[in-house]
């Protein structure tokens, strides 16, 4: 069964530095994996979607990768601001077309 | 863009009412979704829809219904609202030729249930 960890559960780092989100998964059968945001009491905002032949993914100061082998992929953040404060949620598309997902990370930014 | 519209962001009903939520998307997608949100248990599919009145059960359908009489527009019911079904309720569509393509989320309804 397939199982998708979020790990820490949360962080807090200073304004300006570069920092990695981290998710892994038991099962390499996946069709995708998507990053997520959420922000307090609001809904999911889709960040990058990363399918299974691809590496990564780069959207603005993101950057996605995926280690089908290894069962994980990092979501990195370049130069952090406030407004990056938010809940990082990551799932994978699995055999069965099923999303399962990680608890999430909830990070802050400090200004 | 596609936008995923929840029409009611914060509802507060009382034990054994009947609760509909709706929602709605504008971009055709076939694929819709009903997730709760609860702390510590992350996101859990309720139902979910491929086609105009089709349905299928998720991991949590106990205490639901659903209803997609259009194309563009997926409900969820509670029949009898019950406390623990106090949640954050949250909608999502994709495509049908996409089912590896992005899922996109309205912005969620979070429900009380007194």
């Amino acid at each position: 069964k397939q199982e998708v960890t979020q790990i820490p559960a949360a962080l807090s780092v200073p304004e300006g530095e570069n920092l990695v989100l981290n998710c892994s998964f038991t099962d390499s059968a996946i069709y995708n994996l998507q990053w997520f945001r959420q922000d307090p009491g609001k809904g999911l905002t889709s960040l990058l979607l990363i399918q299974s032949s691809q590496r990564e993914q780069t959207s603005g100061r993101l950057n996605a990768s995926l280690d089908k082998s290894s069962g994980r992929s990092t979501l990195y953040i370049a130069a952090s601001q406030p407004g990056d404060s938010a809940t990082y949620l990551c799932a994978v598309l699995d055999s069965n077309y099923q999303l399962i997902w990680g608890a999430g990370t909830k990070l802050i930014i400090k200004p | 863009d596609v936008k995923v519209t929840q029409s009611s962001r914060y509802l507060v009903k009382r034990t054994g009412e009947k609760v509909f939520l709706e929602c709605v998307q504008d971009m055709d997608h076939e694929n819709m979704f009903w997730y709760r949100q609860d702390p510590g248990l992350g996101l859990r599919l309720i139902y979910f829809s491929y086609d105009v009145k089709m349905k299928e059960k998720g991991d949590i359908p106990e205490g639901y219904s659903v209803s997609r009489e259009k194309k563009e527009r997926f409900s969820l019911i509670l029949e009898s609202a019950s406390t623990n079904q106090t949640s954050m309720y949250l909608c999502a569509s994709k495509p049908l030729a996409a089912l590896t393509g992005e899922l996109f989320f309205g912005e969620g309804s979070r429900l009380t249930v007194l």
